[in-house]
């Protein structure tokens, strides 16, 4: 158990509807990363918060959001949602100044 | 930019087998290198990491060098188990250069028969 939570761990929804996912990082750690994991693309940075603040920006469409509230869970927010956004959301977090990142067990999203 | 290429899969093993699956990399900094596993259904562990030129990294009985000189990490393990069986990740972090993202390879399974 790595202490990075993710919920829900399943998500069916339909094409054009929105969802939002959840991530409360380990304790004490700052820092909260979104990665996405398809059998095309592999697994793709998607965005890093910390301390509330957005610090990094990957591949993230327009459609997809997130933010980190003051108690540092984060949501991914994904709107719009096309056949393509089928994937394994992932979350880590890493300590302040610390680069290893520790990931939740992810989130399974599958749109139809 | 960065990257990291791996070895392609799949890969199948008998237990008790030598294991090695090649890792090299291309970044602008001084990266930190990891080895990250995803056992069937569930999230990715830290297996290992590496965080400078020449350090090894060790875990669970797999082992990978940190090579400058030929840009590699490469994950070995002496004797695999059927409890092996994964997707193994290479992935490297230019946290130092402020780029804290992970870069992965893009996975290999491993299949360990009995």
């Amino acid at each position: 158990d790595s202490g990075v939570t993710q919920t829900p761990k399943h998500l069916i929804t339909a094409t054009g509807q929105r969802v939002t996912l959840r991530c409360s990082p380990r304790s004490g750690d700052l820092s909260v990363y979104w990665y996405q994991q398809s059998l095309d693309q592999g697994l793709q940075f998607l965005i890093q918060y910390y301390n509330g603040e957005e610090r990094a920006k990957g591949n993230i469409l327009e459609r997809f959001s997130a933010q980190q509230f003051p108690d540092l869970h984060s949501e991914l927010n994904l709107s719009s949602l096309e056949l393509g956004d089928s994937a394994l959301y992932f979350c880590a977090s890493s300590q302040d100044g610390g680069e290893t990142q520790y990931f939740g067990p992810g989130t399974r999203l599958l749109v139809l | 930019g960065n990257s990291v290429t791996q070895m392609e899969g799949p890969v199948t093993l008998s237990e008790e087998a030598f294991l090695t699956i090649n890792c090299t990399y291309t970044a602008t900094g001084y990266p930190s290198l990891f080895w990250y596993v995803q056992y069937p259904g569930e999230g990715l562990q830290l297996l290992l990491k590496a965080t400078k030129a020449d350090d090894k990294g060790s875990n669970k009985g797999f082992e990978a060098t940190y090579r400058k000189e030929t840009t590699s990490f490469h994950l070995e393990k002496g004797s695999v188990q059927v409890s092996d069986s994964a997707v193994y990740f290479c992935a490297l972090s230019d946290w130092g250069f402020g780029n804290e993202k992970l870069t992965f390879g893009t996975g290999t399974r491993l299949t360990i028969i009995p």
